[in-house]
């Protein structure tokens, strides 16, 4: 069984403070995506990182992708409260048409 | 363009009933994935269809079943319901070549279980 684990699994900051949210796994991915969720709704795409070693940028968002595509980290700078919500990883395997989401990590960024 | 939606978006069953939840993908996309969310488990991969057929399915028991119909829509069913069911279901549409070919997966707002 593929296993992510996310740490920490609750993150309580004020704005404008800078964080790290962690991805692990023993396993190798094809691709990892994260996801943010809010009360009521689905998970929302933010990024898919596919190349070992890779980082994206979105805005105050950077994601890496481990050079052995078994862990990833998100970092948010400048943390906004607007940025409130339950952070997914999840993992992607080649031929397989399912994603393996990780333990999750809430996120609550008071003004 | 209108997003996953699902029906209904609470429910209350009690042990022992079955239940029939609903999802209608986004226009053009011909996968759906079913998963379900507890605060314990997270999310958990129940199955997916594709043109009509089960594609990929995950580690649940034989009470957790689903079906996909010629417009792609696609109920999941439920038979005798336990406690440990009470959980968010939700449903994701993809394009055709499913996410092992790189498309994205759009989730629906979710079905409220509860099992009293």
């Amino acid at each position: 069984t593929q296993l992510l684990e996310q740490s920490p699994q609750f993150l309580s900051i004020q704005e404008g403070e800078n964080l790290t949210v962690y991805c692990n796994s023993s396993s190798v991915f094809s691709s990892l995506q994260w996801y943010r969720q809010e009360p009521g709704e689905g998970p929302v795409l933010l990024v898919t990182v596919v190349t070992g070693g890779e980082v994206k940028k979105l805005k105050r968002l950077t994601f890496q992708f481990g050079d052995a595509r078994k862990d990833s980290s998100l970092h948010i700078t400048a943390a906004q409260p607007g940025d409130t919500g339950l952070y997914l990883c999840a993992g992607v395997n080649t031929g397989f048409q399912k994603l393996v989401f990780g333990t999750g990590t809430r996120l609550l960024v008071s003004p | 363009k209108a997003g996953v939606t699902q029906t209904p978006r609470y429910l209350i069953k009690t042990r022992g009933q079955q239940v029939t939840l609903s999802c209608s993908p986004i226009s053009g996309h011909r996968s759906v994935s079913w998963y379900q969310q507890t605060p314990g488990q997270g999310l958990q991969f129940l199955f997916e269809y594709f043109s009509e057929t089960q594609r990929n399915k995950g580690n649940f028991p034989g009470r957790f079943s689903g079906r996909q119909f010629s417009n792609s829509r696609s109920e999941m069913n439920v038979s005798t319901l336990e406690l440990g069911d009470s959980a968010l279901y939700l449903c994701a549409s993809s394009l055709a070549g499913g996410i092992k070919n790189g498309n994205e997966q759009f989730f629906g707002p979710g079905t409220r279980l509860t099992v009293l």
